[in-house]
């Protein structure tokens, strides 16, 4: 079964424009993960963020973590063209033996 | 460094058939995965190798797939028979040791059954 739930589904936006996508999850985790997908290839990693960190930064994506809520969300700024994929969390549950669990995921279209 | 890679990219078979694919992960990384993606959803684990063993396939169904990673290196996962169900994307990963993140993803083999 899928622990992360990603919203929305979809997002479309205009180039230049933020881009934001949350993710929740419901069993205690280690850690938190970001993939990217783009359309026929495999997923890419993105970001981490450990179950004690609250916020992590990478170029133009930023990421929170509230535990206490089980949330996450993905930021991305200034958005590209190249930015259009699909965008995954990945939780690692505390007691799942570091097996990911992947929501559905978010599907980004940035238009130019 | 190389990547994952995976044959075939694209598969198309009748239900009943058979199929195999292949995975050779990142050189050095003892830890390999299989997913399957449905359209529309995220990956789902199959199975984990840390070198030549198993460390889960509680998911994978086993009385029509199978997977094996003889040498420790690269693995084939099989279905047999195919069912319609099983249309998806089949992706492998690998990562340097078991609970290592992230995971590294080839291309994957996109099969459709007919």
């Amino acid at each position: 079964s899928q622990q992360g739930e990603e919203d929305p589904q979809a997002l479309s936006i205009q180039e230049g424009e933020n881009a934001t996508m949350n993710c929740s999850y419901k069993t205690s985790i280690n850690n938190l993960q970001w993939y990217r997908q783009n359309s026929g290839r495999g997923l890419v990693h993105l970001i981490l963020i450990r179950s004690n960190e609250r916020e992590k930064h990478s170029g133009r994506l930023r990421v929170t973590l509230d535990t206490s809520k089980k949330s996450s969300s993905l930021l991305i700024t200034a958005s590209r063209a190249a930015d259009t994929a699909s965008y995954f969390c990945a939780t690692d549950a505390s007691s799942n033996d570091y097996k990911l669990s992947f929501g559905a995921g978010t599907t980004v279209t940035v238009r130019a | 460094e190389a990547g994952v890679a995976q044959s075939p990219r694209y598969k198309i078979i009748e239900k009943r058939q058979s199929v195999a694919f292949w995975c050779n992960p990142i050189s050095g990384h003892a830890t390999l995965y299989w997913y399957q993606q449905i359209l529309g959803q995220g990956p789902k684990l199959l199975i984990q190798f840390q070198n030549n063993g198993v460390v889960d396939d509680s998911q994978l169904p086993k009385d029509r797939f199978s997977a094996e990673r003889l040498k420790g290196v690269d693995s084939t996962l099989k279905i047999q028979p195919a069912k319609l169900e099983d249309s998806a994307v089949y992706l492998c990963a690998s990562s340097l040791e078991w609970g290592d993140q992230p995971q590294h993803f080839g291309d994957g083999t996109r099969l459709s059954i007919l």
